[in-house]
């Protein structure tokens, strides 16, 4: 059974594109979330998913960044017009119910130059 | 409002020791309670939870963690401690009854030494 995965790993992108970081969950799990992870930090909170609704998106900066998870492929964490300061590593979770533990993917690195 | 505390930055011990890492939390009600471990450029992997049931958690790796609702603490320990246990370790802590996040506190570094 694969465990959850992301893509791309590293991801390095100039100030004002776009960034689309990607995670599909383990085999029949059908709940997302999305943590950020800063230099020096703990991981944070930015949004929870089941299929096809935005279940939770109280972490979620409310500018630039968005989430999906449609009904088929892989859920998708967007920010827009990149700045600096959204360096960092962006892990996405997933679980079979909402109340067990959560599995983490390897997280994707994203680079703001 | 939930929180979860790492008093310790780092950790050193000698490998064949004991191993204590420290979590302290905050919640509101019942909390569900969860160690990870995260090797360097790695996701975090699931070593433990406490739900409901027996104070004392076993988990991977010879990991066990204990549940002190007096003291608010859930802290992690092996009874001998191996190099290849030396990462960073996170504490996390949900209120059974609101919301679906996972509140991490800031990581506790465990070195240990041949």
């Amino acid at each position: 059974n694969a465990g959850v995965m992301q893509n791309p790993r590293h991801l390095v992108r100039r100030r004002g594109q776009e960034a689309r970081l990607r995670c599909s969950p383990m085999k029949g799990h059908s709940h997302v979330y999305w943590y950020r992870q800063l230099p020096e930090e703990g991981l944070k909170f930015m949004v929870y998913l089941q299929k096809e609704n935005i279940i939770d998106e109280s972490g979620m900066p409310k500018e630039r960044f968005s989430a999906e998870f449609p009904k088929e492929g892989p859920s998708i964490l967007r920010i827009q017009q990149v700045v600096r300061g959204d360096s960092a590593a962006y892990f996405c979770a997933s679980s079979p119910e909402t109340f067990y533990e959560q599995y983490f993917g390897p997280g994707t690195r994203l680079t703001v130059t | 409002a939930q929180s979860v505390a790492q008093p310790e930055d780092q950790v050193n011990v000698a490998e064949g020791n004991p191993l204590t890492v420290k979590c302290t939390y905050s919640v509101s009600g019942n909390p569900y309670l969860f160690w990870y471990v995260q090797y360097p450029n790695r996701g975090l992997q699931f070593l433990l939870k406490y739900i409901t049931g027996d104070n004392l958690v076993k988990g991977s790796y010879g990991f066990e963690a204990e549940f002190n609702k007096s003291q608010t603490s859930f802290h992690l320990k092996k009874p001998s401690a191996l190099v290849s246990d030396s990462a960073l370790y996170f504490c996390a802590v949900r209120a059974n009854h609101s919301g679906y996040a996972l509140n991490f506190g800031k990581g506790t570094s465990l070195l240990v030494t041949p």
